[in-house]
């Protein structure tokens, strides 16, 4: 089992509707979770972090964390053609930060 | 400006030569990761340094890559002799904290080996 894992998609909704983005960990102990947007071709850029149960909002993203099923994942309300883009869930494990494959999310007009 | 500054941004050499790439990260902060990025592998972790000191290398192949951090703005990570294989793109990450904190990616450099 990967320490992190999430669906490579890709994910296509059309724009205006919501994304769902789901990640799962396999670490119990683990007590923060970010997500990162990576557009092609360039680095990963931090969106969100988590680090109680729970919902997290910020605009559009909405980030929901279960710890007891291991699992994080980040909403995106009135998605739209700009958020195409891969999404990359990352879970700490002794210092080192752990990504996941990414999920391909495509947003059409 | 607060950003990971890597150099250089592309980087095309013959297999067989040796390649540096340097990584400035953010001032004050004392944690630094190098990532390899591939279509196939994803993000892979390398190498990682807290205060400078190397914490934990097992993502790098020993024979051919080596990491260092000379001073608190400076990482550096070599590869030498390089190979095809090693085509990728390597960020460079910086952080605050004890390790379960977010990182912050410098534009990455794209490696070219042929």
């Amino acid at each position: 089992q990967k320490e992190v894992e999430q669906n490579s998609g890709p994910l296509s909704v059309p724009e205006g509707a919501i994304a769902s983005l789901n990640c799962t960990y396999s670490d119990r102990g683990s007590q923060s979770f970010f997500w990162y947007r990576q557009y092609s071709g360039k680095s990963p850029e931090l969106i969100m972090s988590i680090y109680s149960n729970g919902d997290k909002e910020d605009g559009r993203f909405t980030a929901q964390l279960n710890k007891a099923s291991q699992y994080v994942s980040l909403l995106i309300r009135d998605s739209q053609p700009s958020d195409s883009a891969t999404y990359l869930c990352a879970v700490p494990r002794t210092g080192k930060l752990i990504f996941g494959q990414g999920t391909t999310l495509q947003v059409k007009p | 400006d607060a950003r990971v500054t890597q150099t250089p941004r592309d980087k095309v050499t013959e297999m067989g030569q040796e390649v540096t790439m340097r990584c400035q990260p953010i001032l004050g902060h004392n944690t630094v990761f190098w990532y390899r990025q591939t279509m196939k592998q994803g993000l892979e972790l390398l190498a990682y340094f807290r205060n400078r000191a190397p914490l934990d290398d097992s993502g790098m192949p020993k024979d051919r890559f080596s990491a260092e951090m000379p001073d608190a703005t400076l990482a550096t990570l070599k590869i030498q002799p390089s190979e095809p294989r090693d085509s990728a793109v390597y960020f460079c990450a910086s952080g605050l904290g004890g390790g379960d904190t977010e990182a912050f990616f410098g534009q990455g450099t794209r490696l070219t080996v042929v």
